[in-house]
């Protein structure tokens, strides 16, 4: 089974732009969440999609929002890039909602100049 | 408020030492923890789930819900096991899985 996977693996953009990444979940796959991990503050969690639907959201301003399509493929936007938005950006897909395993992918090194 | 809390950003230790990662959880349900671990230029992988009870290359990690605690434990070291390690929690009804901030263990020689 394939794994998840990530695309762009390294982007650079410049301030004000902005970035979608893309993830496809292993197959079978309903629910996919996006982290935000930096050095400093460890894996933050961004958001939740399961069936098409946002189920849970954190911390994180509105720039920053995410689909989900009807083959699981998820996508997350990053409007109006800050310097301090430069993170791997890590995608993960588990067969259910709440209570299991999750895996990732690689990931997506976004570089904000 | 659901939190996770590693509270050694790095811990350092000689091979043949025996090695406790510590994680406290705090979560009004019933919790799901794991461990994650994140090998250098590798993916992040579970290492193990409280519920399998299993022993994952010699890692242990027991449940304690009176001090809400899931310390992660081995005996004896070894330099392969130089990571950063992941405690996670989940629970019921759709609700997330959140990270604490990650210990990186060092393994010495």
């Amino acid at each position: 089974k394939a794994g998840v996977t990530q695309t762009p693996r390294y982007l650079i953009k410049t301030r004000g732009q902005q970035v979608t990444l893309s993830c496809s979940p292993i197959s079978g796959h309903r629910s996919v969440s996006w982290y935000q991990q930096t050095p400093g503050q460890g894996l933050q969690f961004l958001f939740e999609y399961f069936s098409e639907t946002q189920r849970n959201k954190g911390n994180f301003p509105g720039r920053f929002s995410g689909r989900q399509f009807s083959n699981s493929r998820s996508e997350m936007n990053v409007s109006t890039l800050e310097l301090g938005d430069s993170a791997l950006y890590l995608c993960a897909s588990s067969p259910t909602s709440s209570g299991n395993t999750i895996y990732f992918g690689e990931g997506s090194w976004l570089t904000v100049v | 408020a659901q939190r996770v809390t590693q509270p050694e950003k790095l811990l350092s230790v000689f091979k043949g030492a025996p090695v406790e990662l510590k994680c406290n959880y705090s979560y009004s349900g019933s919790p799901e923890l794991f461990w994650y671990v994140q090998y250098s230029r590798q993916r992040l992988q579970l290492l193990l789930r409280h519920i399998s009870r299993e022993s994952i290359k010699g890692f242990t990690a027991d449940l304690n819900k009176g001090e809400t605690s899931f310390h992660l434990k081995k005996p004896f070291a070894q330099e392969e096991d130089s990571a950063m390690y992941y405690c996670a929690l989940s629970g019921t009804g759709g609700f997330k899985t959140i990270f604490g901030a990650g210990t990186r263990l060092f393994v010495k020689a």
